[in-house]
Order: C-alpha cells, then structure tokens, then sequence
C-alpha cells in the first residue's frame, strides 16, 4: 500500500492498493475525531469517527488509527477504488466546545 | 431525506451587490455553521449559531452577516461583495449535547464576484 508519513497534500494510488492518509491534530485534549470526504463540487461527507477512548475504529474498507501520544490520527482505505478520488480532511472537537476544527485536506488520486 | 439544502447552488455578483446565501436542515439539528473554502485554505469558519436565537463570529467574519431565522434555517449576507469573498460557501448544522457529534455539509453554493 502507499501511505503519507507526515501530512503531505496529494496522494497518487494505484487502483486495488491500499491508501493511509495522515493527520497530525493540535489539541491534546480533543476527544473526538472525524474523517471527511469530499469530492469535485460537492459538499464533504462524513466517513467514519473515533472518541479518544478508542485507538482503532473500522468501518467499511474504511480503519482510522488514532495515536494519542503523537497527536495523530490516520484514515486507512482498504482496496483503493476509482471512486475513492476525493480530498480527505480530518476533524477534532476539542473538549467543551462543539465547534470542529479541521486539517488541510490531502487530495488522492487513484491510477487505473 | 433531504440533510443540509443551501441555495443557490451558483451565483455571479458585481462587486457592491449583495446577496443572501441560504441554509435550511431538516434533521431537527441545534447548531449551524457557516465556512468558505478557498484553494490551499481548507474550511474557515465564518459565523456560526450554537442555538436557535445566538449567532457567534467565527475565524473570518468580515463583510459577512447572519441570521438564525429558526431552528431550521441559517442565511448567510453578503451586503457589499468583493472580489476577495469570491469563494465556495458551506452551511452545516450539527446536534449539540453531552457528547460531540459530526456535522452534516450541504452540497455548496459557488460565489464569484466580479
């Protein structure tokens, strides 16, 4: 698979690889995470959440990894598909306060 | 089914004009937001509103106002535009409680000013 060690914007996947986005998160006291899709026009969707109290929550060919040690979270996608195309962001809730913050966004490209 | 519905979807303005972004959500949501996305900036928050009857500043409130019409509906106020607000508007409402929640995005309206 190919993965981004530090937060890099773009990432270039060949289709049926496995894809590991990376997230590097501010607060150390947020305790709660999102991943984010968004594709060309549209609006972002969400894909999956973890709660600090959690390391490793998975969806469909969907994993997040959450290393509270390193303030860092990363958002696996499991057999990379044409459709997986889309930037991705992460979120955090820091405590006390509902308002979300997000990360850059890393746009990944899958390869036929 | 509908989630998040902002209109328009596209919009041409000459500078000066103004104009009103609208938001609705039927999911019964306490709080709703306001963002612009710009290439290399991500999402900024502009205003948002925690309740029905409270607006709060968010990172880049400037030229902009809101109104919380009701629970269900957030616009957005342009009342002098600029090229500088050129830019894709996000509305998104979240539930608000004892536990965090994700917001829920509608599909964007695409502002140019001219």
């Amino acid at each position: 698979g190919e993965s981004v060690g530090l937060h890099l914007p773009t990432l270039s996947v060949q289709e049926g690889d496995n894809s590991i986005i990376n997230c590097a998160y501010s607060n150390s006291a947020s305790d709660y995470f999102i991943w984010y899709k968004q594709e060309s026009g549209k609006g972002p969707q969400f894909i999956i959440d973890i709660r600090s109290n959690m390391d490793k929550r998975q969806g469909q060919r969907v994993t997040v990894l959450l290393n509270k040690t390193v303030k860092h979270l990363s958002l696996q996608i499991a057999a990379t598909q044409p459709g997986d195309s889309a930037v991705y962001f992460c979120a955090e809730n820091p405590p006390n306060d509902y308002k979300l913050s997000f990360g850059a966004g890393t746009t990944v490209t899958v390869r036929a | 089914n509908a989630g998040v519905t902002q209109t328009p979807k596209f919009q041409v303005l000459k500078t000066g004009q103004s104009m009103t972004l609208q938001c609705a959500q039927d999911m019964n949501h306490n709080s709703m937001y306001w963002y612009r996305q710009d290439p290399g900036m991500g999402l900024r928050l502009i205003y948002y509103s925690a309740s029905e009857g409270t607006t709060d500043k968010g990172e880049v409130p400037n030229g902009y106002n809101v109104s919380r019409l009701n629970k269900r509906e957030f616009s957005l106020r342009l009342e002098s535009a600029a090229p500088s607000q050129t830019s894709v508007y996000f509305c998104a409402s979240s539930k608000t409680g004892t536990a965090n929640y994700g917001y829920t995005f509608g599909s964007g309206t695409r502002l140019t000013v001219v």
